[in-house]
């Protein structure tokens, strides 16, 4: 079945430490998206890849990195620099079109220590 | 931005129907997306308007009014399982992402 995966579901990062987490997609889209969830906030931006090997910030990029080196690929990297990194992050792709749907992965939830 | 706001929580009986708002500022507008997302899982598509009217699927129904900045997510015939927080969110042009509102939980009882 074609869908979105992500690992692992849950994450714990320690000070200072930076920690990837991994979102692959077997839809043959062409654009994929990083998202963040906060309680009583909507989902925010922090990524966007339209195509392979290009990658453009969202909203709230600092303290985040990615990488586009594959179609079906788009590790997000949390870094020691995101000083709040507590969160439920979600990945999303999309094929381009009038519609544009995005469809999400399962969610990855990230705890510190 | 764009400010984009929904109910923060609404309750309604089951086999009752329950409609959510949305209403939107935004420049640029180029269509409205609905999601459902339950606790800890993945937003899961419902519908899509680009143009004014009302959409059916099934159970779900969605209207937009692009005059009026204005949608709304109808449900019909309550399940306990729709219990859950449903998402409106914005495509602008020119964006690649969608511009989501805080999302409205749902509570259904019995």
């Amino acid at each position: 079945d074609g869908g979105i995966t992500q690992s692992p579901k849950y994450l714990f990062r320690k000070e200072g430490q930076n920690v990837t987490l991994s979102c692959e997609q077997n839809l043959n889209h062409d654009a994929m998206y990083w998202y963040r969830q906060d309680p009583g906030q909507g989902l925010r931006l922090i990524y966007y890849s339209q195509i392979v090997n290009d990658f453009q910030k969202g909203d709230i990029a600092e303290g985040y990195s990615v990488s586009r080196e594959k179609k079906e690929s788009f590790p997000l990297t949390v870094t020691s620099a995101q000083k709040n990194p507590t969160a439920f992050y979600l990945c999303a792709s999309s094929r381009p079109g009038l519609q544009e749907t995005q469809y999400f992965g399962p969610g990855t939830r990230l705890l510190v220590l | 931005g764009q400010n984009i706001d929904q109910p923060t929580e609404m309750t309604a009986t089951e086999g009752a129907i329950v409609q959510i708002n949305c209403t939107y500022q935004t420049s640029g507008f180029n269509g409205l997306f609905w999601y459902q997302q339950h606790a800890g899982e993945a937003p899961t598509f419902l519908s899509y308007n680009v143009l004014d009217g009302l959409e059916e699927k099934g159970r779900f129904s969605s209207f937009l009014s692009r005059s009026k900045g204005y949608s709304y997510l109808l449900l019909k015939e309550l399940q306990m399982k729709d219990s859950a927080s449903y998402l409106c969110a914005v495509k602008k042009d020119g964006a690649n992402n969608l511009f989501f509102g805080t999302g409205t939980r749902l509570t259904v009882i019995p």
